[in-house]
């Protein structure tokens, strides 16, 4: 099975400061074609999971501006730009090129 | 408008099943997989496994293999997961989510609120 591992897993991070997220695979996620499906999710307590950025880089509609994300092969970033007091969640990194789909074991954000 | 709506939680005997539905409306049915994600309390997302509800073809995960069966009724455009043997470490959160057949848009980017299964004794 494909292993993502993110860093850190959790980060204190000031209001309106940028914060990143890494999630490293343990083979490349490249899929044979042409896309590479790893996606972000973002979670509140109590809610499910929200799809933010999807195939590496597409941010989904009606996620704010401030999320992007990059990477190939198997290293992977979700950014954003200025932290809000909304984005306080557990980030997660998901992996759909090969069976079994995978998730990283989450990123805590949090406001300090 | 898209909604994948689930049944309600459920308090379950060691040794049980249950069965969890997942209601689709808002879009073509036959054009989305559906996954089933479980979420231990406290824990991470855990992969279930895809049914194709044009097909009714499944594939599950290995961990999973053998206690799980997930279904599709096409009339009501919904679909079922099965969880047999139920033990107390399957308690948890129970999500579906939808991916476009053909891999032509965003994967995952609706999920139903998730139904949470408690086994206990």
């Amino acid at each position: 099975d494909v292993v993502l591992t993110q860093s850190p897993l959790s980060s204190p991070v000031i209001l309106g400061q940028p914060a990143s997220i890494s999630c490293s695979s343990s083979q490349s996620l490249a899929h044979s074609d042409g896309n590479t499906y790893l996606s972000w999710l973002q979670q509140r307590p109590g809610q499910p999971p929200r799809l933010l950025i999807y195939k590496t880089s597409r941010r989904f509609s009606g996620v704010p501006d401030r999320f992007s994300g990059s990477g190939a092969g198997t290293d992977f970033t979700l950014q954003i730009s200025r932290v809000e007091a909304e984005d306080v969640a557990i980030y997660y990194c998901m992996q759909g090129t090969e069976r079994p789909i995978t998730f990283g074991q989450g990123t805590r954000l949090e406001i300090k | 408008q898209v909604q994948l709506v689930q049944s309600g939680g459920e308090v379950m005997r060691p040794g049980a099943s249950v069965k969890i539905s997942c209601k689709t409306s808002g879009y073509t049915f036959t054009a989305y997989y559906v996954h089933w994600v479980r979420q231990v309390p406290g824990q991470g997302l855990e992969w279930m496994g895809i049914i194709n509800p044009a097909s009714g073809k499944t594939t599950y995960a290995q961990k999973f293999q053998g206690r799980v069966t997930m279904t599709r009724d096409m009339s009501t455009s919904t679909v079922y997961m099965e969880l047999r043997s139920l033990r107390s470490e399957d308690t948890g959160v129970f999500f579906c989510a939808r991916d476009p057949i053909g891999g032509s848009g965003p994967d995952f980017d609706y999920w139903g609120q998730g139904a949470l299964v408690t086994v206990s004794s």
